[in-house]
């Protein structure tokens, strides 16, 4: 893998369900990952920074793990609300610049 | 603690006009980026300052785009002359000084239409 890629494009779920989505990255020269959350016409929001393989980080509902041996990090949501309906983008850092995925649009339904 | 903003939200301008967009770090961030979003597509670097110095300007498409950050505080990002493809999400983001790893915090983004 050369780029980050996320999966699905876009989910749309009920209210309560849970959810993920996955991201892959090149795991060569690998030195953190990424996760925003972004409303479109806000700033994109910063999640998580993961820089350790096998790190698992959690922020109230949603939790992301980090394997950068085989180059991929999932996102969970549990218990989805309206208000995480949002993109959800997957960075890779490399010397600073960031390298991102075209992201996941979720929308949550009430 | 005031986040990174951006000026203007939104600009719409003629092809061939120019655009100056602005970004304000937060206070204190040495590294400040600039990153673009062209509908439909991720979101792409351009360049790295820190402080006022250009540390990677990669990404930057073509000498039509001219950034800077006299004196290390706020940066402008001009576009001379603009073209259609330049359309997109103008997002400014900063850091700490030696925070590779860290967070980069986002401004809101300016929105550039180019008719």
């Amino acid at each position: 893998i050369l780029n980050v890629e996320q999966s699905p494009q876009s989910l749309h779920v009920q209210e309560g369900d849970s959810t993920n989505f996955t991201c892959s990255f090149p795991s060569s020269n690998f030195y953190a990952l990424h996760w925003y959350r972004w409303e479109t016409a806000k700033s994109p929001e910063a999640l998580f920074v993961m820089t350790l393989n096998g790190d698992e980080k959690k922020k109230g509902r949603i939790s992301a793990t980090l394997n950068t041996k085989e180059g991929y990090s999932y996102l969970y949501i549990k218990g989805s609300q309206p208000e995480d309906s949002a993109t959800y983008l997957c960075s890779h850092g490399s010397n600073y610049k960031l390298t991102f995925g075209k992201g996941t649009l979720l929308t949550v339904n009430p | 603690e005031a986040g990174v903003t951006q000026f203007p939200s939104h600009s719409v301008i003629e092809k061939g006009q120019t655009v100056t967009l602005r970004c304000d770090p937060i206070s204190g961030h040495d590294n400040l980026y600039w990153y673009r979003r062209v509908m439909g597509k991720e979101i792409k670097f351009l360049l790295h300052f820190v402080k006022e110095s250009k540390q990677d300007e990669s990404g930057m498409p073509n000498n039509r785009f001219l950034a800077e950050r006299t004196g290390g505080t706020y940066s402008t990002l001009k576009v001379q002359p603009a073209e259609l493809e330049d359309s997109g999400v103008y997002f400014c983001a900063s850091s700490l000084a030696g925070t590779r790893n860290y967070e980069q915090y986002f401004g809101p983004g300016t929105r550039l239409t180019v008719t």
